[in-house]
């Protein structure tokens, strides 16, 4: 089967970094991404990971690791606007994304 | 530039009766796709089309059917509706030429089937 494991709840505070955690198991791999989405809105992309290493784009930071099927995406200098569910979704062939149940995170005044 | 538009936005209909959800893109992408997101679940690829002309099945396809029109319009039809299609579904379109790489998503269309 496949599937991919993320928590469903993190909390922080705003100004301090978050790690959320992604690990995975799908027939095939050619690359991690992950989304954004906002209650009641569309998901935006926020990184593609093909090869293992970290990602930086501005605040955000995205790991993979393909040897143990797992991945990261770290928000940095949280603000209350980053407050949205989080996704990450695997590319199991061209095309053919596998996603996440999501995390949702909680931002802290 | 819009991006990717979806008509209609809201949509209640009965069981059995039929449907179609527009799509259209204005970047002249080559991939376009249809997901379904049910409450608190990721999204589940329903159908993609890798270039115009060309349509494929992706993780639940069954009760929908799809057509690329031209490059820029990708819709989905429901043919016979039933409430386990209710759902939220998002179409969304990719300039990667091999298919992998950012999606861009449209509004959605937010489906009650009674």
């Amino acid at each position: 089967g496949q599937s991919l494991e993320q928590p469903s709840e993190v909390t922080a505070v705003e100004g301090a970094i978050v790690q959320i955690n992604c690990t995975y198991q799908t027939s095939g791999f050619y690359g991690l991404s992950w989304y954004q989405q906002h209650d009641g809105g569309a998901p935006t992309f926020l990184s593609y990971n093909a090869l293992d290493g970290l990602e930086e784009t501005g605040r955000f930071s995205s790991f993979l690791s393909r040897s143990d099927s797992y991945g990261y995406l770290l928000l940095q200098e949280l603000q209350m606007k980053d407050s949205a569910s989080y996704f990450c979704a695997v590319y199991q062939s061209n095309y053919q994304l596998i996603w996440g149940a999501g995390t949702k995170l909680i931002i802290k005044p | 530039n819009a991006g990717v538009t979806q008509t209609p936005k809201f949509q209640v209909l009965k069981t059995g009766q039929s449907m179609t959800l527009q799509c259209a893109q204005d970047m002249n992408h080559n991939s376009m796709y249809w997901y379904r997101q049910d409450p608190g679940m990721g999204l589940r690829l329903i159908y993609y089309s890798a270039s115009e002309g060309t349509t494929d099945k992706g993780e639940v396809p069954n009760g929908y059917n799809v057509s690329r029109l031209n490059k820029r319009e990708f819709s989905l039809r429901l043919e016979s509706a039933a409430p386990s299609q209710t759902s939220v579904y998002f179409c969304a379109s990719s300039a990667a030429s091999v298919g992998v790489g950012e999606q861009y998503f449209g509004p959605g269309t937010r489906l009650t089937v009674t």
